[in-house]
């Protein structure tokens, strides 16, 4: 079994700050990281996502996130936010060796950014 | 092309009742996979359909089923609803899910109030 572990539920920034937002996992088997994002009203989106190769992910707006597999972690940041990053953002996790292959996703709690001026 | 639509988007059920909700996926997707979002438990996997078979299924009760017709539309049902089930229910597609590295596409989703 797996589970996500996201110990910040809601995290206040100024904008153009920097921001960190938690991800750790539990896992008997190894496995792919997700970062969504989700908007009000609005499904998820994936953010950016770790299968193998460079622990250092981006995505396209400035996000980044590293695996790193000795702490289960998979942290989500950003140098400088902008007031449109406010939303929740949410870490998952899949089985990498799923029986029968697959999709199967296991998400955090979520954290919800608020960006402020 | 087309994001993944998922109708309707607003229902209201009372205990009891049983309810169908309806997910299209992206064109030429043929996974489709069903999450409830509820604010108490969070995002929880319900079941994966591909080539109209379930493949993986999450740990709900069998009062939640589902199934999917060779287009790749896909539909569940919630049996004798309770009041614990009012969620948000999110459909996502993606290419052919064989492994996780599939990226999947969120629907909207179901918003499923029962009173």
């Amino acid at each position: 079994a797996q589970s996500v572990t996201q110990l910040d539920s809601q995290v206040p920034v100024f904008e153009e700050a920097p921001v960190e937002l938690r991800c750790n996992y539990s896992s008997s088997v190894s496995v792919y990281l997700f970062w969504y994002v989700q908007y009000p009203n609005q499904g998820l989106q994936l953010l950016l996502k770790y299968l193998s190769g460079s622990t250092l992910v981006e995505s396209i707006n400035g996000f980044e996130a590293e695996f790193n597999k000795s702490q289960t972690s998979f942290h989500l940041r950003k140098p400088s936010v902008h007031i449109s990053d406010t939303a929740e953002y949410f870490c998952a996790v899949s089985d990498s060796e799923l029986t029968g292959g697959g999709n199967k996703l296991t998400f955090g709690t979520g954290t919800q950014l608020k960006v402020e001026l | 092309k087309a994001g993944v639509t998922q109708t309707p988007r607003y229902l209201i059920k009372t205990r009891g009742q049983q309810v169908t909700l309806s997910c299209s996926p992206i064109s030429g997707h043929r996974s489709v996979s069903w999450y409830q979002q509820t604010p108490g438990q969070g995002l929880q996997f319900l079941f994966e359909y591909f080539s109209e078979t379930q493949r993986n299924k999450g740990n709900f009760p069998g009062r939640f089923s589902g199934r999917q017709f060779s287009n790749s539309r896909s539909e569940m049902n919630v049996s004798t609803l309770e009041l614990g089930d009012s969620a948000l229910y999110l459909c996502a597609s993606s290419l052919e899910g064989v492994s996780s590295t599939d990226t999947q596409y969120f629907g909207p989703g179901t918003r499923l109030t029962v009173l």
